[in-house]
């Protein structure tokens, strides 16, 4: 079956360190791969997204996420971690031919102590 | 400003009572799509619209109506028949309906059972 795995539910990391957030997806091909933000109460933000080439992609507000299809995995990274940062993050994946319906993880919460 | 707007910021539902929730783009976007947001479980596609007069359900349709008159709206009614309707309820809207399209997310309605 299709789905998509964000293994962590709660992440805390110190202001300056670095991130990482997982998420993997079972499916037989290369889906399109997207990361979102949301703040408390707010809606959803897109950080990046991987369509094709390039296996390492820059977004917003310093993160990059790595394709990996050996892996299935499309692991969200951050080199240093600002206190705005902290939020809830989603993984989340089209399946090709399926109408570009988006497929979410279950989310990460990340909280940054100071 | 270009953008998604959803009305209203908090909704109450009495027993056996349908709302709607209002959702408007000025984007000029082909498709619209609405999620609902339950603690834990990620967000999940209720109904999608990918033109004028046509829309699809999702994964979790049941107690739920939408109609598409206009391309710039696309709201949701809640109906008695959806026994558990306390979540927070996100609309979307992507450029057309080809797969990896990226949907933007308006702020959010959170509804609340009387």
């Amino acid at each position: 079956a299709q789905s998509v795995t964000q293994p962590d539910i709660h992440i805390t990391v110190s202001e300056g360190a670095s991130l990482e957030l997982r998420c993997n997806y079972s499916y037989g091909a290369t889906p399109y791969l997207f990361w979102y933000v949301q703040s408390p109460g707010q809606g959803l933000q897109l950080l990046l997204k991987y369509f094709s080439g390039d296996t390492l992609v820059q977004g917003i507000k310093g993160f990059e996420a790595e394709f990996k299809r050996s892996q299935s995995s499309f692991n969200l990274r951050k080199p240093s971690v600002h206190w705005s940062d902290a939020a809830e993050y989603f993984c989340a994946v089209v399946f090709t031919g399926g109408g570009n319906k988006l497929t979410f993880g279950t989310g990460t919460q990340l909280k940054v102590e100071l | 400003d270009g953008g998604i707007t959803q009305s209203p910021k908090y909704l109450f539902r009495k027993e056996g009572q349908n709302v709607t929730l209002s959702c408007e783009q000025n984007l000029n976007h082909d498709a619209m799509y609405w999620y609902r947001q339950d603690p834990g479980q990620g967000l999940r596609l209720i109904y999608y619209s990918q033109i004028v007069n046509d829309f699809q359900k999702g994964d979790i349709a049941e107690g739920y109506s939408v109609s598409r008159e206009k391309k710039e709206s696309f709201p949701l009614t809640v109906t008695s028949a959806q026994k558990n309707p306390t979540a927070f309820y996100l609309c979307a809207s992507s450029p057309d309906q080809g797969d990896g399209e990226t949907q933007y997310f308006g702020p959010g309605t959170r509804l609340l059972v009387l």
